[in-house]
């Protein structure tokens, strides 16, 4: 069973410009989500998907980014215009069920943002 | 605010030396406890888990974890670690009222062969 994947596994960007992540989760997870670690801080949470609709953005930076998972599958974390302070590894994750209590998260390998 | 705090940033033993790493979290309610490592190279993978039951738990590579809700902590031990122990690793916790998974700031333990 293939595992989390993420595209690119590196980016680097001039400030200003756009890039967009892609995470496939494991087939048929219907939890998805997306962390961030910048320069050795915690892994911080950015969102959640629940299929296609989002059940919780609270760590989500600022409108600059825009996650999308249409079809409940595969996902987009777009950075629109990103700026050096969003540098950093943008890990994602899924879960095989609706229910959190008995299941752990499997990550994806990261993509490395270098913002310059 | 919620929190998951990892006391020991870096932590540097040689081999066969016990390892202890602390991890306490300031939720209230009933939580889900989790370590994960990440090896040099590789992407996040899951070290051990509590749910509910025995406090003590065991998970892969001789690792095991302590559950302590009075104290709120989850602290990792390992009895006698191995060169290829060296990994950075995390604690996390997610309350079984939310969703998300709250992680420390990770711990890098470096072993001396």
């Amino acid at each position: 069973e293939a595992g989390v994947t993420q595209f690119p596994s590196h980016s680097v960007i001039e400030k200003g410009q756009t890039v967009t992540l892609r995470c496939d989760p494991i087939s048929g997870h219907d939890n998805l989500y997306w962390y961030r670690r910048v320069m050795g801080k915690e892994i911080k949470f950015l969102l959640h998907f629940v299929k296609e609709s989002k059940q919780d953005e609270s760590g989500m930076p600022n409108n600059r980014f825009l996650a999308e998972r249409t079809g409940g599958t595969y996902s987009t974390l777009k950075v629109q215009p990103a700026e050096l302070e969003d540098s950093g590894v943008y890990f994602c994750a899924s879960r095989p069920q609706f229910s959190w209590e008995n299941t752990e998260a499997f990550f994806g390998q990261g993509t490395r943002l270098t913002v310059v | 605010a919620q929190s998951v705090s990892q006391h020991n940033h870096h932590v540097i033993l040689s081999e066969a030396a016990s390892l202890e790493l602390g991890c306490n979290y300031s939720y209230g309610g009933t939580v889900n406890l989790f370590w994960y490592v990440q090896y040099p190279g590789q992407h996040l993978q899951l070290l051990l888990k509590y749910f509910s039951g025995d406090p003590l738990v065991k998970g892969i590579k001789g690792f095991e974890a302590e559950f302590i809700k009075s104290k709120f902590s989850f602290n990792l031990r390992k009895p006698s670690v191995q060169w290829s122990d060296t990994a950075e690793y995390f604690c996390a916790v997610n309350r079984r009222s939310a969703s998300k998974i709250i992680f420390g700031s990770g711990t890098r333990l470096s072993i001396r062969p």
